[in-house]
């Protein structure tokens, strides 16, 4: 089965620290795409990154990045200077055959 | 720019009723998914469509049917409603497996 994990189900931390999301993912593939998608209580899936498995450059995107490891099959999302905004779900998922597939998620809380 | 919108927002049925849950989007998008979620468990695939005219099964089709008669719309329908069914349904439209989903806003929907 083409899966996406992640081993976090929840994770805490103060305002203005750092905080890395785990994802790991199992593929047979050699090209695709990944993605993590954050959901505030207002319940709208918002789309955080994208990383395209080919490009060897971690993308970024303002204060998140992504430290990809191909050969790892791993997918970490890193928030630096977290903000209270930040407090939210957020999902690793990436396309399998047309599809998009999801993790559990990971509850994350920003505290001030 | 309504984008992906759903029909409706919040729902009560009882068991062995039916309904049927509106996706339309405007963006001229050929993807469309249709998506339950569930505490602990992330968004599951229920059904999708590559195409007006076309559907297919997702990981948790049964209890569900969809139609996609025009471009613009994807209908979820739930023949005989079981308290199992209780969940939050998004649907979601893309202009290509491996490009930028965008997600509507949700339908709560309760079973009792």
């Amino acid at each position: 089965a083409q899966t996406v994990t992640q081993s976090q189900p929840e994770m805490s931390v103060q305002e203005a620290e750092t905080v890395t999301l785990s994802c790991t993912y199992d593929t047979s593939e050699n090209n695709y795409y990944l993605f993590w998608y954050k959901q505030p209580p207002s319940r709208q899936m918002i789309l955080v990154i994208r990383q395209e498995a080919y490009k060897q450059q971690n993308a970024t995107e303002n204060r998140f990045s992504v430290n990809f490891q191909k050969a790892a099959k791993s997918f970490s999302l890193k928030i630096s200077d977290s903000q209270l905004g930040d407090t939210a779900m957020y999902f690793c998922a990436r396309v399998v055959a047309q599809k998009l597939v999801f993790g559990q998620g990971t509850r994350l809380t920003i505290n001030p | 720019n309504a984008g992906v919108t759903q029909t409706p927002k919040f729902r009560v049925l009882k068991t062995g009723q039916s309904m049927t849950l509106l996706c339309a989007q405007d963006m001229n998008h050929e993807y469309m998914y249709w998506y339950r979620q569930d505490p602990g468990m992330g968004l599951r695939l229920i059904h999708y469509s590559v195409g007006e005219g076309t559907t297919a099964k997702g990981e948790v089709p049964d209890g569900y049917n969809v139609s996609r008669l025009k471009k613009q719309n994807f209908l979820l329908g739930l023949e005989s409603a079981a308290p199992s069914q209780t969940s939050v349904y998004f649907c979601a439209s893309s202009y290509g497996a491996r490009g930028g989903y965008t997600f509507g806003s949700g339908t709560r929907l309760t079973v009792v």
